[in-house]
């Protein structure tokens, strides 16, 4: 079946420093690829989304591309704030339209001033 | 706007108790989900719900789970006979739906339940 794979966290990295959190898939079909994140206390909000291959999301300085050859979906930031320390989710859905998403574990990032 | 609502934001009950968690989606969205959210694993689908259609229970883990969705908006999540292995954070989530298109799903702050 379709799954998402992430890199387990925690994650810790001091203010300015580059972030990557790497996320892998196996997917039927043609997935639409998502990033949300979920600050402390709060809900899930999406952060990014890619739907067809080589597009790149951004948002926020994050960015993801959909890289169908090695069915990557990496997070990037290239200077993390403290304000950006939250779990980080990547989700597909497997064909478009499909409302069932497919969630990995999440990755929680701290970052220290 | 408002956003997704949920209730109660804790839930602590005794094993073998029943609960019930609310979900009032945002105004509109005529596709509702519900998610649990165990530690250290990430987002399981339970059920959805869209519009007067019959909904999708296939993530339910067991009979003990059942939700409802009332004139199609607030839903409501029942688990009869806690166990302690459902202590997990419940989700809802609503977005717009049309057919062939699926649009972002947002999430209510969710409901940690707990059973001793």
């Amino acid at each position: 079946g379709d799954s998402v794979t992430q890199m387990e966290g925690p994650v810790t990295l001091s203010e300015e420093a580059f972030l990557t959190i790497n996320c892998t898939y196996t997917a039927t079909g043609y997935p639409s690829l998502f990033w949300y994140v979920q600050y402390p206390g709060e809900g899930l909000q999406l952060l990014l989304k890619a739907t067809k291959a080589d597009d790149k999301g951004s948002n926020k300085g994050f960015e993801a591309t959909y890289r169908k050859e090695t069915t990557s979906f990496h997070l990037e930031k290239g200077s993390v704030q403290v304000s950006d320390s939250a779990v980080y989710f990547c989700a597909l859905t497997s064909t478009p339209g499909t409302y069932k998403y497919i969630f990995g574990t999440g990755t929680r990032l701290k970052v220290l001033a | 706007g408002a956003g997704v609502s949920q209730s109660p934001s804790n839930k602590v009950t005794e094993k073998g108790k029943d609960v019930e968690l609310r979900c009032d989606p945002i105004s509109g969205h005529t596709a509702l989900y519900w998610y649990r959210q165990s530690l250290g694993q990430g987002l399981e689908f339970l059920i959805y719900f869209q519009g007067n259609s019959a909904p999708d229970k296939s993530g339910l883990p067991s009979d003990r789970f059942s939700a409802e969705r009332t004139g199609g908006s607030v839903s409501t999540l029942t688990i009869q006979r806690t166990q302690q292995e459902d202590s997990a954070v419940y989700l809802c989530a609503s977005s717009r739906r049309l057919a062939g298109v699926t649009y972002e799903q947002y999430f209510g702050p969710g409901t940690r339940l707990t059973v001793t």
